[in-house]
């Protein structure tokens, strides 16, 4: 089951905040976030193994409410290195889930000047 | 340290012609996956592995087989091709830490 993400599209201007949003229908073991540059490969931005666990790296946070089975990632004062399109992927307790990570279509981020 | 890469970058076929996508990885990963990514649809998984001669079906794995004879490479073979198989097709290797390493997929296309 692909989780779903909100919204599919985002327009900033540098220095604002946006929030994207991540859920599923499954009860989750982790949530993967990742970000990707056009013609690039995927590259891993955080993991979020326990239930209301927050992690940050630099200006880019997240969140993972393990009751929910929802993730957010936060972009503080958005910079236009932070364009692209950023995916999440879950991975579902229970047996054959582990291990195996589903991806969402991915929201597609654009910071302008 | 070459990480995760792919052969070949780009490739041509002729509906109903087989060829055979390789995953390499100097890492010494136990996991490995390939990932088609379609517009619109993201990234989808087509087989995994958990470790050497192991394999695992993932979401869309019809028309695709796979071989993980060794722990560092893992190989994607598409039997008789389809243009519905025309895509971008990422291998992945994930640590001990839960990061995957993507490589820099294939492009392929069927005619």
């Amino acid at each position: 089951q692909q989780p779903v993400q909100s919204p599919q599209a985002v327009i900033l201007r540098e220095g604002e905040d946006a929030v994207i949003n991540c859920s599923s229908s499954k009860a989750l073991y982790s949530v993967h976030w990742y970000r990707q540059k056009h013609g690039e490969a995927p590259v891993f931005l955080m993991i979020l193994l326990k239930g209301g666990e927050q992690k940050g790296h630099e200006k880019i946070s997240a969140s993972f409410n393990e009751k929910k089975q929802q993730s957010s990632l936060y972009l503080t004062a958005s910079q236009l290195s932070y364009s692209g399109t950023y995916f999440c992927g879950t991975e579902i307790r229970g047996s054959g889930g582990y291990q195996k990570v589903t991806f969402g279509i991915g929201t597609k981020l654009q910071v302008i000047p | 340290n070459a990480g995760v890469t792919q052969t070949p970058k780009f490739r041509v076929l002729k509906t109903g012609q087989s060829m055979t996508l390789l995953c390499a990885q100097d890492m010494n990963h136990e996991y490995m996956y390939w990932y088609r990514q379609d517009p619109g649809m993201g990234l989808r998984l087509i087989h995994y592995s958990v470790g050497e001669g192991t394999t695992a079906k993932g979401e869309v794995p019809d028309g695709y087989n796979v071989s993980r004879l060794k722990k560092q490479n893992f190989l994607l073979g598409l039997e008789s091709a389809a243009p519905s198989q025309t895509s971008v097709y990422f291998c992945a290797s994930r640590s001990s830490y839960n990061e995957q390493f993507f490589g820099p997929g294939t492009r392929l296309t069927v005619l």
